[in-house]
């Protein structure tokens, strides 16, 4: 079966343009959890949805960045007015149901921030 | 405050070794690790994973070792192969977080 699919792969854009990613999860998978991954870091852990509801949106890093899921199924993680340090891949992930361990990943989308 | 942490960011090892790759963690309230292996311009691919009430796991020529006093555990490959070459990262779940805490990798390069 299909894996997790994200879009675009790659998106450059100026500082202060709004950028849109998309995350489609595998078939059936109840949870999806966004990343994000700068350089020379590990992966850091921003919002995850049980269905179509994110319980906590604490770990975006500013209210500039949003997140929605509809009909169970693909994710956007939208971040307005983008800024230089912006600049990351961003991961998406899906797993069978929150309380399942084994979470896996799409491709990532680069984002440069110029 | 990097809850885990993986202190080599790299290992070169020589085909047909063991390869150890370690990671250190600080939350005791973590319930179970994972190990993923990425290779470049793809994400994570879950390799093996131990809940905190183990000591021990094994699949093929990988095993993770748990030593929950020392709040440490490791990656043996055995014996490693040129195809393992790519960055292992450690996560952790649980510890009061929603989604899986993550070292910062290690890069393993199998020598021929």
């Amino acid at each position: 079966g299909a894996g997790v699919s994200q879009s675009p792969s790659n998106k450059v854009t100026e500082k202060g343009k709004d950028v849109e990613l998309r995350c489609d999860p595998i078939s059936g998978h109840t949870a999806l959890y966004w990343y994000r991954q700068s350089l020379g870091q590990g992966l850091e852990f921003l919002i995850y949805f049980q269905g179509n509801s994110a319980p906590d949106k604490s770990g975006l890093p500013s209210d500039r960045f949003s997140a929605e899921r509809t009909g169970g199924s693909v994710s956007t993680l939208t971040i307005q007015r983008t800024q230089q340090e912006d600049s990351a891949v961003y991961l998406c992930a899906s797993s069978l149901a929150v309380r399942t361990y084994e979470q896996y990943f799409g491709p990532g989308t680069r984002l440069t921030v110029t | 405050d990097q809850q885990v942490k993986q202190n080599s960011p790299s290992l070169s090892v020589q085909e047909g070794r063991i390869s150890i790759l370690n990671c250190d963690y600080t939350n005791s309230m973590f319930d179970y690790f994972l190990w993923y292996k990425k290779y470049p311009a793809e994400g994570p691919t879950f390799l093996i994973s131990i809940s905190s009430i183990k000591d021990k796991n094994e699949d093929g020529r990988f095993t993770v070792f748990l030593n929950k006093s020392a709040k440490h555990l490791s990656l043996h490959i055995v014996p490693s192969q040129p195809g393992d070459s790519a960055v292992y990262f450690c996560a952790a779940r649980g510890g009061g977080a929603d989604g899986l805490t993550f070292g910062k990798g290690t890069h393993l390069i199998i020598q021929p």
